[in-house]
């Protein structure tokens, strides 16, 4: 079971504004540690999007942006296009149990 | 570029143990702070963390699976095993290795189908 819970979908018009919640704890996004977000477009692997809460790896449009605050993350994406229909996943360290890396529940983008 | 690619068994019998190897380029576990890490996701279900090993042979497990999995390297090949003990036809998944570097999985192999099944 994932520590890290998103909504399961979300949508959007062409040109709209989304956003996907990461929803953690004290013991992951609340003590600090980072947030990553993936992009796994249908039938292939996930594809880093945002490293280190914030950040956008080369190649990756300005349209998506990291937030983090509290327990919890947000990744939006601004002027949703066709293209970015796939599901997104959150992920962090959580340090109980020993420590190790989490991802979250998932979230299905639709364009509508 | 980095580059990983999975390779082992489609298809694997309960209760047998799966082997997987992951063959990576373009960097060293040898270096300090690289990772390569282990993700598993089932047809049409999220991704699941299942083990990371670190340059230093630091190993972390997933705890609900810790049981049953060991990871290793070998550096001189370039490579990653991963195996996972006792298998069960709930663990049929896509499975990934993937390069880790401060806390994230950048890039993934392709990944690799496992079945489980008598």
């Amino acid at each position: 079971q994932s520590v890290l819970t998103q909504p399961p979908s979300v949508s959007g018009a062409p040109g709209q504004r989304v956003t996907i919640s990461c929803t953690g704890s004290s013991s992951n996004i609340g003590a600090g540690y980072d947030v990553h977000w993936y992009q796994q477009l249908p039938g292939t692997a996930p594809k880093l999007l945002i490293y280190g809460n914030t950040n956008r790896p080369s190649g990756v449009p300005d349209r998506f942006s990291g937030s983090k605050s509290g327990t919890s993350a947000s990744l939006a994406i601004t002027g949703l296009q066709a293209e970015d229909e796939a599901d997104y996943y959150c992920q962090s360290f959580d340090s109980s149990l020993g420590g190790s890396f989490v991802f979250g529940t998932g979230t299905k983008v639709t364009v509508l | 570029q980095i580059t990983l690619k999975e390779s082992g068994p489609t298809l694997v019998k309960p209760p047998q143990t799966l082997t997987l190897t992951c063959t990576f380029s373009a960097f060293s576990l040898s270096i300090s702070g690289v990772g390569v890490g282990w993700i598993r996701q089932p047809p049409g279900k999220a991704l699941e963390w299942l083990a990371l090993i670190y340059w230093d042979n630091d190993k972390r497990y997933s705890p609900s699976l810790k049981t049953r999995l060991t990871i290793t390297k070998d550096t001189s090949k370039n490579q990653v095993v991963l195996t996972m003990t006792n298998m069960d036809p709930v663990d049929t998944a896509t499975y990934y290795c993937a390069y880790s570097l401060l806390g994230g999985f950048d890039p993934w192999g392709q990944g690799t189908l496992v079945i489980v099944s008598s």
